[in-house]
């Protein structure tokens, strides 16, 4: 089955204490971005990969990093989260540009 | 600069009723794509519709249904005879070349039985 798989579903942890988010898919995909959703806000970008270790911020890269060592992984990294970095967090693929992206089930963080 | 604008927060409808969901948009490239996705209340997001920009025709699938008109740079979303099942939060996206997909806020719809 073709998916996006996001891990974990559900965090919470404290602040300072770094974090990773793991992202992977099967669809042999070469577009892979990051999203925050928050409320009245919509999701928001906040890195993006055109393909293996070629990665850009998005609209709201700070506090964040990723890498792109292989297509199908992409993980989200939180050197030093901070509560304002609570929101819920979706990752997403796609083969190209016209084309639809396909989410995972989204993680839901908490920085307390 | 891409823009999406869904001006309605929130709409409550009785089963039943026809309930239309707005998204206005802003752009300045010639090509570029415009998505609908629903976000049912287990928080997935469902992808329902693409159409380029050079694809004005309006779609009809099911109950749901698509009005496109780049003059008024609208992509409106009709839902006919609403269930209980069809309330979710609604995002209107909109993706010039790249890969970067620009959501509106939402629209969260309620219907009630």
């Amino acid at each position: 089955e073709a998916q996006v798989t996001q891990n974990p579903r559900y965090l919470i942890t404290v602040t300072g204490k770094k974090l990773t988010v793991t992202c992977s898919q099967n669809m042999n995909h070469e577009y892979m971005s990051w999203y925050r959703q928050d409320p009245g806000l919509g999701l928001r970008q906040i890195y993006y990969s055109m393909n293996v270790e070629v990665t850009d911020k998005g609209d709201v890269p700070e506090g964040y990093k990723v890498s792109r060592k292989e297509k199908r992984n992409f993980p989200l990294i939180l050197e030093s989260p901070s509560p304002n970095q609570t929101s819920l967090y979706f990752c997403a693929s796609t083969p190209g540009t016209g084309v639809e992206a396909f989410f995972g089930q989204g993680t839901r963080l908490t920085v307390v | 600069a891409q823009k999406v604008t869904q001006a309605q927060t929130e709409i409550s409808v009785v089963e039943k009723e026809d309930v239309t969901l707005d998204c206005v948009y802003e752009t300045r490239d010639t090509t570029y794509y415009l998505f609908w996705y629903k976000q049912p209340p287990s928080g997935e997001l469902v992808f329902l519709i693409r159409r380029n920009s050079f694809d004005e025709q309006n779609e009809i699938s099911g109950r749901y249904s698509w009005n496109f008109q780049k003059s008024t740079s609208s992509f409106n979303f009709t839902i006919t005879a609403s269930q209980v099942v069809d309330s979710a939060v609604y995002f209107c996206a909109l993706k010039e070349y790249g890969n970067k997909l620009v959501f509106g806020a939402g629209t969260i719809l309620r219907v009630k039985s």
